[in-house]
């Protein structure tokens, strides 16, 4: 079946450096991607998303390429701020209907 | 719109108790799910629907009912609690069947079963 596998956290990063947020994943078909986040005390918001290889998806500084000869979705982003800490969550779906599959989640501490 | 919106927020139970989690979109979405998140282990699936009258079941749906008798809402049922069901509860919506769309999550219900 469908899986997905994202890098265990907690990752803590000071303001201003290099985030990275592997995920890989199994499919069967031809997958959509997709990046959620989910701020402290709230619901998960999409933040991007890319429905075939060699799409990049992008919104708030954040970037990830489907990549389909690695089966690979990693987030970046250049530069964080304080106000990214939040846990962020890969995810696919294939298919017809409303089915998500989801990483476990990694969790972002951004420290000034 | 409001969107996707949840209530009650938060909710303590017995076990055994029974009680409904309600569930509401704006968005005239035909498609609607309720996923649980437990630390360690992302959102799983519990139950689905791809429109009025018709609902399925996902990945952990023992324990669990639903009805979907309008668009808008989608209820989830917990007929007699029990401690492995505290969690938090979410509700999602999203408008096309195709694989690309979106879904749109609610706050999320903070559920406790003692």
């Amino acid at each position: 079946g469908d899986s997905v596998t994202q890098m265990e956290g907690p990752v803590t990063l000071s303001e201003e450096a290099f985030l990275t947020i592997n995920c890989t994943y199994t499919a069967t078909g031809y997958p959509s991607l997709f990046w959620y986040v989910q701020y402290p005390g709230e619901g998960l918001q999409l933040l991007l998303k890319a429905t075939k290889a060699d799409d990049k998806g992008s919104n708030k500084g954040f970037e990830a390429t489907y990549r389909k000869e690695t089966t690979s979705f990693h987030l970046e982003k250049g530069s964080v701020q304080v106000s990214d800490s939040a846990v962020y969550f890969c995810a696919l779906k294939t298919g017809g209907g409303n089915k998500l599959t989801f990483g476990t989640g990694t969790q972002l501490k951004v420290e000034l | 719109n409001a969107g996707v919106t949840q209530t009650p927020k938060f909710q303590v139970l017995k076990t055994g108790q029974s009680m409904t989690l309600q569930c509401a979109q704006d968005m005239n979405h035909e498609y609607m799910s309720w996923y649980r998140q437990d630390p360690g282990m992302g959102l799983r699936l519990i139950h689905y629907s791809v429109g009025a009258g018709i609902t399925d079941q996902g990945e952990v749906p023992n324990g669990y009912n639903v009805s979907r008798s309008t668009t808008e809402d989608f209820p989830l049922r917990l007929l007699s609690a029990a401690p492995s069901q505290t969690s938090v509860y979410f509700c999602a919506s999203s408008s096309e069947q195709t694989h690309t769309d979106t879904q749109y999550f609610g706050p999320g219900t903070r559920l406790t079963v003692l």
